[in-house]
């Protein structure tokens, strides 16, 4: 079965920067784009963006343009979320997804278990 | 950017008792691509409805997806315990990908 498991809990001091690991496991790695959502504490999902495993395109939220990074690893079937300049607001559990369809515009059939990352001095 | 306005904000019911959740959409959402998600405490969303009207694998037909353009429904037809829960819609038919605010189903 489709599973997607990510690296653990992280606290970080503002400015710092984010790693964040996500390793699929079940199907065709470069067959489905993976997507990375976030949810501050007590909130909503936010999107950040999407990387295609097959050639490495991403694509971001502008949101989030020139802070982030997403890159994949075919030979470890792994996928990273690299997220600089952080800040209080950065607080959040944040998700890998498997998008449905294959396209950049997609919906998510299957997450990570999500990776808490606390922001704090 | 679509703008997606669920409502109610919470909605509180008894097992057996029938939810309607609304998902409205600042434009008209591309294909009817809605999706909806539940969502419990302490664990990532799971996908219920895509596409406005299909069930994903595993769920039950207790859940149902409707409507279209700016307006879409989930519902519920008899809750059982497992159910209570947060429900989020996405729209996927535009970039950037959005979701709703949620909706709080809990126990009356």
């Amino acid at each position: 079965q489709v599973q997607l498991v990510q690296s653990g809990a992280e606290v970080k001091k503002p400015g710092a920067s984010l790693k964040v690991s996500c390793k699929a496991s079940g199907y065709t790695f470069t067959d489905n784009h993976i997507h990375w959502v976030r949810q501050a504490p007590g909130q909503g999902l936010e999107w950040m963006g999407t990387v295609n495993p097959s050639g490495g395109y991403t694509t971001y939220a502008q949101k989030f343009q020139g802070r982030v990074t997403m890159t994949s690893d075919t030979p470890t079937l792994t996928v990273y979320m690299d997220l600089s300049s952080l800040r209080s607001e950065d607080t959040a559990v944040y998700y890998c997804a498997r998008g449905f369809t294959g396209g950049i515009r997609d919906l998510f059939d299957s997450w990570g278990q999500g990776t808490l990352v606390t922001v704090s001095s | 950017e679509i703008v997606l306005t669920q409502s109610p904000g919470t909605l509180s019911l008894s097992p057996g008792e029938r939810a309607t959740l609304s998902c409205r959409a600042s434009q008209s959402v591309s294909s009817n691509y809605l999706a909806w998600y539940q969502q419990k405490p302490g664990q990532a969303p799971r996908l219920l409805i895509y596409g406005t009207v299909s069930r994903a694998t595993g769920i039950p037909d207790r859940f149902s997806g409707s409507g279209s353009e700016t307006d879409f429904t989930l519902t519920i037809s008899r809750l059982e315990p497992e159910d209570f829960a947060v429900y989020y819609c996405q729209q996927y038919g535009n970039s950037p990908l959005t979701f709703g605010g949620g909706t709080k189903v809990e126990i009356k």
